[in-house]
């Protein structure tokens, strides 16, 4: 069975600064999703990037860059100029064949 | 257009009784799954269906029933709540694809139900 470790349960960081949020999985499969979720205090489960296994290439999206080592099984998000927006709880999260499996999340508060 | 819209919000329950969270999503996706979501652990599967007729188990099944009679709608039952079941849930979508990982990954979720059984 696939696992997520996020090793971070807290982190701070203030306005502006750089932060990199850890995450570890282990699977046997050699083709999946990986995926970086943000949970506002709203509850909401927002898609913040995705990772599709077979592209070397790092996926960015504006602000938020992963560090995928496919070999390492290691798939870290970076957060570039930190907003106030951005605090909230993170999961990491590997999908195949339809079943997601999360990490147990990382807090992110932003501080100005 | 709604997405996906979970009823009710919150709800309060006492051991034993049964109950119904309703699902349903607007977007025609093949996909849809109900997780809860516990202190520490995450969002864990508990069902989830690939379409109409269709369900299976994820991580944590017991306790819980579901069905899928349209596109539309995914009901998750509680037959008898237990404590235990005091969490917050989420219903989620996708469209399915054929990439062999399961469609494009990209999960839309509702709004969550907080759900406490006394």
């Amino acid at each position: 069975a696939q696992t997520v470790t996020q090793s971070q349960p807290e982190m701070s960081v203030q306005e502006a600064e750089t932060v990199t949020l850890s995450c570890t999985y282990d699977t046997s499969e050699s083709n999946y999703y990986l995926f970086w979720y943000k949970q506002p205090p709203s509850r909401q489960m927002i898609l913040v990037i995705r990772q599709e296994a077979y592209k070397q290439q790092n996926a960015t999206e504006n602000r938020f860059s992963v560090n995928f080592q496919k070999a390492a099984k290691s798939f870290s998000l970076k957060i570039s100029d930190s907003q106030l927006g951005d605090t909230a709880m993170y999961f990491c999260a590997f999908m195949k064949y339809y079943k997601l499996v999360f990490g147990a999340g990382t807090i992110l508060r932003v501080k100005s | 257009n709604a997405g996906v819209t979970q009823t009710p919000k919150f709800q309060v329950l006492k051991t034993g009784q049964s109950m119904t969270l309703q699902c349903a999503q607007d977007m025609n996706h093949e996909y849809m799954s109900w997780y809860r979501q516990d202190p520490g652990m995450g969002l864990r599967l508990i069902h989830y269906s690939v379409g109409a007729g269709i369900t299976d188990q994820g991580e944590v099944p017991n306790g819980y029933n579901v069905s899928r009679s349209t596109t539309e709608d995914f009901p998750l039952r509680l037959l008898s709540a237990a404590p235990s079941q005091t969490s917050v849930y989420f219903c989620a979508s996708s469209y399915s694809g054929t990439s062999g990982v399961g469609g494009t990954g990209e999960l839309f979720f509702g709004e969550g139900s907080r759900l406490t059984v006394l």
